[in-house]
């Protein structure tokens, strides 16, 4: 099956500073999102992306459908911003999500 | 509002019992999913549904049971044939797209399962 790997695994950032969080896939998908888990087990919608370029206030996401990776970037993190950020993608139309393992996101003060 | 509601929050398991975990949604979606998730890991798909009344395994199917009688409902059964089953649960849903292709995946909040 697909593979979806996650970098780095952990973050820590100070209050403010920017961050890049990759997502590599080792096959074509016709989906892929990014979520945010909260510390109370919540998963976010953050972005549905399968190519392109999408924004949504400090947050945005790049997908490079034909080199198989995405991008999700954070400006101005916010300590509400820690969490864990996962990226998921489906191949094929068997509508299986594959998630990677997370990237643990820490924002101090 | 619309959402995916699931129920309870916390349940606790007694050793050769079952338990049965709730997924409710009032988006109108046709897609449910079954994800587990273990401490650290990404979720793993256990069991989906993309019509009523039809269901197929996902990854981790062994040890879990579901039934799709209603568009809306897509209950779990956690079996005692299910070694491990301290986990927490998370069900989804998604409406499907032009030539089957899904939409998003929305997900409720989740049912911590732990064994007594």
């Amino acid at each position: 099956g697909i593979q979806v790997e996650q970098s780095p695994p952990d973050l820590i950032l100070q209050e403010g500073a920017n961050s890049t969080l990759r997502c590599n896939f080792s096959d074509s998908v016709n989906n892929l999102q990014w979520f945010h888990q909260n510390p109370w087990g919540q998963l976010i919608n953050l972005f549905y992306i399968p190519s392109g370029t999408k924004q949504n206030g400090r947050l945005s996401a790049t997908t490079v459908a034909t080199e198989r990776y995405s991008l999700l970037y954070i400006s101005s993190s916010q300590t509400t911003d820690s969490g864990v950020y996962f990226c998921a993608v489906e191949a094929g139309a068997n509508s299986k999500l594959t998630f990677g393992k997370g990237i643990t996101l820490s924002v101090r003060p | 509002d619309g959402g995916i509601t699931q129920s309870p929050k916390y349940l606790f398991r007694k050793e050769g019992q079952n338990v049965t975990l709730s997924c409710e949604q009032n988006l109108n979606h046709d897609a449910m999913y079954w994800y587990r998730q273990d401490p650290g890991q990404g979720l793993r798909l256990i069991y989906y549904s993309q019509i009523v009344n039809d269901f197929q395994k996902g990854d981790i199917a062994e040890g879990y049971s579901v039934s799709r009688e209603k568009k809306e409902s897509f209950p779990l059964t956690v079996t005692s044939a299910q070694k491990n089953p301290t986990a927490f649960y998370l069900c989804a849903s998604s409406s499907r797209g032009r030539l089957y292709s899904n939409q998003p995946q929305h997900f409720g909040d989740g049912t911590r399962l732990s064994i007594l």
